[in-house]
């Protein structure tokens, strides 16, 4: 049974520092894995969408990557900022037949102006 | 890029009524979306996964006769809380995936803050 962890939990940085979000899955077997932004009580934004053939993908600021033989993912947010703060969540799709898709609990992310 | 609408956004009912909530994929169509429950500060938990044309897939300890799913067609999707009680209080949230494109990213509603009193 796939199981996604995010460390930590809380995350407070002052503005423009760069800093990295982690994300573990139990089952190496995945089809993708998806970081999402949710501000409190909205839905997600996708952020970035990693294959299971890819090791990185970049969207302005934000980088994530993908290390399946480990079952790891993490997140970097360069030069953050106010408007980052939200709480941030990674997804895996494994690789059989259901469909599912298996979120972790999310890091809260607090940017200090 | 793909927008999944979620209606209404909050919806306030009493104890004992039904509630419906509509998941619509507006720019593409969607053979499959799914339905997530969040409490506050948990992670989202599948509870139904909604075929367009049969019948919906429910998760573990997700009582289907009480959150009835249907899926009429490949862009509409609804999700009906039936006789609601205080503890079905959530957030509740739908998804969608681009038809034929199992690898392509989930798109999410806003999704529904339902409060039972």
């Amino acid at each position: 049974k796939q199981e996604v962890t995010q460390i930590p939990a809380a995350l407070s940085v002052p503005e423009g520092e760069n800093l990295v979000l982690n994300c573990s899955f139990t089952d190496s077997a995945i089809y993708n894995l998806q970081w999402f932004r949710q501000d409190p009580g909205k839905g997600l934004t996708s952020l970035l969408l990693i294959q299971s053939s890819q090791r990185e993908q970049t969207s302005g600021r934000l980088n994530a990557s993908l290390d399946k033989s480990s079952g790891r993912s993490t997140l970097y947010i360069a030069a953050s900022q106010p408007g980052d703060s939200a709480t941030y969540l990674c997804a895996v799709k494994s690789q059989n037949r259901d469909d599912k898709i298996i979120f972790g609990k999310g890091t809260r992310l607090h940017i200090l102006p | 890029g793909a927008v999944v609408s979620q209606h209404p956004s909050r919806v306030i009912c009493k104890s004992g009524t039904s509630v419906k909530i509509e998941c619509r994929s507006l720019d593409f169509q969607a053979t499959t979306m799914f339905w997530y429950r969040q409490f506050p500060k948990q992670s989202l938990m599948l509870m139904a996964t909604s075929n367009e044309g049969s019948k919906a897939t429910y998760e573990q300890g997700v009582e289907k006769d009480k959150f009835l799913i249907n899926h009429a067609s490949l862009t509409l999707s609804t999700l009906t809380v039936t006789s609601a009680h205080p503890e079905d209080s959530s957030f509740y949230i739908c998804s969608a995936r681009s038809r034929g494109l199992n690898n392509s990213p989930l798109h999410f509603g806003n999704g529904t803050r339902l409060t039972v009193t």
